[in-house]
C-alpha cells in the first residue's frame, strides 16, 4: 500500500487569497480527516468523511473552510480569503474499514500553508 | 469534554537508556482507544503503538511498551533500549470508537549519544 499522499506540500499565498489542498487516502480506507497543526502544537481535529459523507465539522472550521470528498476517494480542502491565522501545517489522515484497525489513522506528509 | 495532557514539554535521554514519557486523559466513555504518535522533524506523524481500553493487557511493540491505567486515566510510553532516530516529538491521543483523534500538546524527546 502507498502511504497518504498530500499536495501541495508547501504553499506560500498572500492574504485574501483562496488556497486548496488535495488529500488521496490510502486505497480502499473508506474515512479521511482532516487536521491542522500550528508551532509546538498538537494537530486539532476539523473535519472527517466516511466515504463521500462529511460526518462531523469542528467549530474551527469556519465558514471560508470547505472540504468535500466527492466520490469518496480523494479530498480536497478549500480555505477562501485566507488570513495569517491560517498559517499552520494541514494534515490529512485516513483509517482502514478493517475491523479491529478501524480507530487507528494514517497520517499523510501535511500541506504547510504561509499566508503573507 | 475529553481532553488529552502531557505534562513534559521536553524529555531528554542517553542512547542505550530507558525514557518514560507521561500522558494522562480525561473521558466518561468505558470504551475508547489511545495511541502514542511519532512525529520527527519536518517528518511526518508515524503510529507507534495503541491501546484499547477494554484490554488490561498492556501493548508492546518491540521497543516501545504503555503502562495503561484505567482507573487513573495515564497512559505513558516506555521506550527502551533508546536510539538517536527515537529523537522525535511524541503525541498521545485519545479517540472514541474511530471517530476524531484528540492530541496532547506533546513531547520533545532529545536523544543523547
Amino acid at each position: 500500500d502507498t502511504g497518504v499522499s498530500q499536495d501541495p506540500r508547501h504553499k506560500i499565498t498572500k492574504r485574501g487569497q483562496n488556497v486548496t489542498f488535495r488529500c488521496d487516502p490510502i486505497s480502499e480506507h473508506n474515512r479521511l480527516y482532516w487536521y491542522r497543526q500550528t508551532l509546538g502544537q498538537g494537530p486539532e481535529f476539523l473535519t472527517y468523511f466516511q466515504n463521500e459523507a462529511q460526518l462531523e465539522k469542528s467549530r474551527l472550521l469556519s465558514d471560508r473552510f470547505s472540504a468535500e470528498r466527492p466520490k469518496g476517494s480523494f479530498s480536497t480542502l478549500e480555505i477562501q480569503r485566507t488570513e495569517q491565522g491560517d498559517s499552520a501545517m494541514y494534515l490529512c489522515a485516513s483509517s482502514p474499514r478493517t475491523s479491529g484497525d478501524q480507530e487507528t489513522q494514517y497520517f499523510g506528509p501535511g500541506t504547510r500553508l504561509l499566508v503573507l | 469534554a475529553q481532553t488529552v495532557t502531557q505534562s513534559q514539554p521536553e524529555m531528554s535521554v542517553q542512547e542505550a537508556e530507558t525514557v518514560t514519557l507521561s500522558c494522562t486523559y480525561d473521558t466518561s466513555e468505558s470504551d475508547y482507544y489511545l495511541f502514542w504518535y511519532k512525529q520527527p522533524p519536518s517528518r511526518q506523524m508515524i503510529l507507534v503503538i495503541r491501546q484499547e481500553a477494554y484490554k488490561q493487557q498492556n501493548a508492546t511493540e518491540n521497543r516501545f511498551s504503555v503502562n495503561f491505567q484505567k482507573a487513573a486515566k495515564s497512559f505513558s510510553l516506555k521506550i527502551s533500549d533508546s536510539q538517536l532516530g527515537d529523537a522525535a516529538m511524541y503525541f498521545c491521543a485519545y479517540s472514541w470508537s474511530a471517530d476524531k483523534l484528540i492530541f496532547g500538546t506533546g513531547t520533545r524527546l532529545q536523544v543523547f549519544p
